[in-house]
């Protein structure tokens, strides 16, 4: 079965410290990556995607992702956290539907700490 | 670009009552749009897919006939909630996404999202 996995469900974190959410994705052939953030009571904004190419991915305010097709993972990261970055992360993935169906996984909580 | 809105952005209503979500793409052509529900602390499960012009799809478990879909045009598609219950509230967030041909992949645009609250 297609699935996503989101090992962390939170993750605390001091200011300027770096940090990595980490995700992984049961096997498949072909797939495209993404990483969304949520702020409370907000939508999904996109971080970053892959869909081919370079196997590392810069996104925005910092944040950037390796995919890495033998461990099946897609992980994020970021060199220095703020506080502003507190947020929940969700990693998503599309199994090659058609019409770009997505599966996420279950959500990363990030608390950076002052 | 790719912008998607939802309206209203927050809804409570009494229960038995039944609410519409709307979901539009104010820049672009939205040949398949997708609803999530979202409960607290948890991740966005697809409700449905529907493409413009004809029915949607629904996830095993999505009750067709309390949840009603309606794709009329390439830029506006809307939820309806049917008789409403406290167990309905959620946060539901539309998708957008635009046919971008064979081969490519059509990413999808997300809403800001609907809070329902069913009393």
């Amino acid at each position: 079965a297609q699935s996503v996995t989101q090992l962390d469900s939170q993750v605390p974190v001091f200011e300027e410290a770096p940090v990595e959410l980490r995700c992984n994705y049961s096997s498949s052939v072909s797939v495209y990556l993404f990483w969304y953030v949520q702020y409370p009571n907000q939508g999904l904004q996109l971080l970053l995607k892959y869909l081919s190419g370079s196997t590392l991915v810069k996104g925005i305010n910092g944040f950037e992702a390796e995919f890495n097709k033998s461990q099946t993972s897609f992980h994020l990261r970021k060199p220095s956290v703020h506080i502003s970055d507190t947020a929940e992360y969700f990693c998503a993935v599309n199994y090659g539907g058609s019409q770009g169906n997505l599966i996420f996984g279950k959500g990363t909580k990030l608390s950076v700490k002052p | 670009g790719a912008v998607v809105s939802q309206h209203p952005s927050r809804v409570i209503c009494k229960s038995g009552t039944s609410v519409k979500i709307e979901c539009r793409s104010l820049d672009f052509q939205a040949t398949t749009m997708f609803w999530y529900r979202q409960f607290p602390k948890q991740s966005l499960m697809l409700m449905a897919t529907s493409n413009e012009g004809s029915k949607a799809t629904y996830e095993q478990g999505v009750e067709k006939d309390k949840f009603l879909i309606n794709h009329a045009s390439l830029t506006l598609s809307t939820l309806t909630v049917t008789s409403a219950h406290p167990e309905d509230s959620s946060f539901y967030i539309c998708s957008a996404s635009h046919l971008r041909g064979t081969g490519s992949y059509n990413e999808q645009f997300f809403g800001p999202g609907t809070r329902l609250t069913v009393l």
